[in-house]
């Protein structure tokens, strides 16, 4: 079964600045898909980017862009320019390219941005 | 607007008593699911629907049902609720094979 690990229960960055959240995952399958929703307070969950493993090309969605190691089953997601309303919790998740399309999910990595 | 819809959003009940959550898509996607989020465990799928009429057991189906009579629809019933049910709950919606799952805005089951 696949696995997501999220390393870092909780970080901190101060506005304007940027921090790499990390997120590692274990599977057997060549075609799947990456993503990184965020949660704040409010509980919604808001995709944030995704990543197809066939390309190659890391994913960007204007501050935000991840780090795809495709070999290393690593995804990492960089925040630039740090705004407060960033603060939230983000999940990393796997989804199958097919069967059951269930997401795996991380278990979160709470960020603070300091004013 | 494009949106996953849930109700009711807080729910407070007592155990053994039937409660139906309902969820509803307007993108005439064909996949939907139910997820369970809790404390230090993230969130785990409970059932999923590929279609109208097909259904299927996620990670942790016990206690629940579901049923896909319609295509915008896909409502969780807890026939006998339990305290261990507790939880937040999020419906979820995609083309199939596209990926990408968009979520509603969560109901906060408390089961006394």
């Amino acid at each position: 079964a696949q696995t997501v690990t999220q390393s870092q229960p909780e970080m901190s960055v101060q506005e304007a600045e940027t921090v790499t959240l990390s997120c590692t995952y274990d599977t057997s399958e060549s075609d799947y898909y990456l993503f990184w929703y965020k949660q704040p307070p409010s509980r919604q969950m808001i995709l944030v980017i995704r990543q197809e493993a066939y390309k190659q090309q890391n994913a960007t969605e204007n501050r935000f862009s991840v780090n795809f190691q495709k070999a290393a089953k690593s995804f990492s997601l960089k925040i630039s320019d740090s705004q407060l309303g960033d603060a939230a919790m983000y999940f990393c998740a796997y989804r199958s390219g097919g069967g059951s399309e269930k997401l795996v999910f991380g278990k979160g990595t709470k960020l603070t941005v300091n004013p | 607007e494009a949106q996953v819809t849930q109700n009711p959003r807080y729910l407070i009940t007592v155990t053994g008593k039937k409660l139906t959550v309902t969820c509803s898509q307007n993108m005439n996607h064909e996949y939907m699911s139910w997820y369970r989020q809790d404390p230090g465990l993230g969130l785990r799928q409970i059932y999923y629907s590929m279609n109208v009429e097909v259904t299927d057991k996620g990670d942790v189906p016990e206690g629940y049902k579901v049923s896909r009579k319609e295509k915008r629809n896909f409502p969780l019933i807890l026939e006998s609720p339990s305290p261990n049910q507790t939880s937040l709950y999020f419906c979820a919606s995609s083309i199939r094979g596209k990926g990408t799952q968009y979520f509603g805005p969560g109901t906060r089951l408390l089961v006394l």
